[in-house]
C-alpha cells in the first residue's frame, strides 16, 4: 500500500522569505505521479505542482519548485518569495500511473502561515 | 460548467437521518471521484466512477455509504442512518481520465448532530 507522510503539521514564515515543506512517501510502484495541492480556507483543492516519477528534472511553476529524490522517496516543495496569499493547508499526494484507477493518496497536510 | 460544482455547500442532519450529496463534474469528464476529509486531515478516497461504471468503491467506510452516477455525469453520494463520525467535508473531483489532472469542487461540509 502507498503512504504519504508530511512531518510538519504547521509552519510560519515571514512574507518574502523562502519556505520548504517536507514530504516522504512509500510505494513499490515504479511509475507514479506526485503532487502538491493547496487548500485555502475556501476548501477548494488547488493543484500547485505535479511531478512525473520517470522525469529526473524537478518540476517548477513560477515561485514553486520541488526537490524530487526518487531513491530516497522524498518530495519537498519550495516556495520562494512567499506571499500572504500562500497561507493555506498544503497536501503532498501520490497517484499510481497506469493503474486501474487514478485515486489520489494524500498526506495529512502542513498548515502554512505567511506573516506580514 | 466552468468547474466542479457540489451542493449543498453545508448540510446539517440529525443522527440517524439519510443525506444525499450532489456533484456536477466538468462537462465531458469521464472520471469522477469522491473523497472524505475529516477535520484537520487530508482527503481520503471513497469511490471512483468511469462514466456510469463504479470501478472502485474500496474506500467506502460502510454499507451505509452508497454512490451512483447513472448517466455518466452527475453523481450522488448517499449516506444512510448517519452517525456522528460521518461528519466531514466530502470532496468531489473529476478528470478527463488517463492520468489527467483531477479538478476538485468546493466540497460539502456535513455535520451530524
Amino acid at each position: 500500500a502507498q503512504t504519504v507522510t508530511q512531518s510538519q503539521p504547521e509552519m510560519s514564515v515571514q512574507e518574502a522569505e523562502t519556505v520548504t515543506l517536507s514530504c516522504t512517501y512509500d510505494t513499490s510502484e515504479n511509475n507514479y505521479y506526485l503532487f502538491w495541492y493547496k487548500q485555502p480556507p475556501s476548501r477548494q483543492m488547488i493543484l500547485v505542482i505535479r511531478q512525473e516519477a520517470y522525469k529526473q528534472q524537478n518540476a517548477t511553476e513560477n515561485r514553486f519548485s520541488v526537490n524530487f529524490q526518487k531513491a530516497a522517496k522524498s518530495f519537498s516543495l519550495k516556495i520562494s518569495d512567499s506571499q500572504l496569499g500562500d497561507t493555506a493547508m498544503y497536501f503532498c499526494a501520490f497517484m499510481t500511473w497506469g493503474g486501474r484507477d487514478d485515486k489520489i493518496i494524500f498526506g495529512k497536510g502542513t498548515r502554512l502561515h505567511i506573516l506580514p | 460548467g466552468a468547474g466542479v460544482s457540489q451542493s449543498p455547500r453545508y448540510k446539517v442532519a440529525k443522527r440517524g437521518q439519510d443525506v444525499a450529496l450532489r456533484c456536477d463534474p466538468i462537462s465531458g469528464h469521464v472520471s469522477l471521484f469522491w473523497y472524505q476529509q475529516a477535520l484537520g486531515q487530508g482527503p481520503e478516497f471513497l469511490t471512483y466512477f468511469q462514466n456510469e461504471a463504479q470501478l472502485d468503491k474500496s474506500g467506502l467506510p460502510s454499507d451505509r455509504f452508497f454512490a451512483e452516477r447513472p448517466e455518466g455525469s452527475v453523481s450522488t453520494l448517499k449516506i444512510q442512518r448517519t452517525q456522528q463520525e460521518d461528519s466531514a467535508v466530502y470532496l468531489c473531483a473529476s478528470s478527463q481520465g488517463g492520468n489527467q489532472p483531477q479538478h476538485f469542487g468546493d466540497g460539502t461540509r456535513l455535520s451530524i448532530l
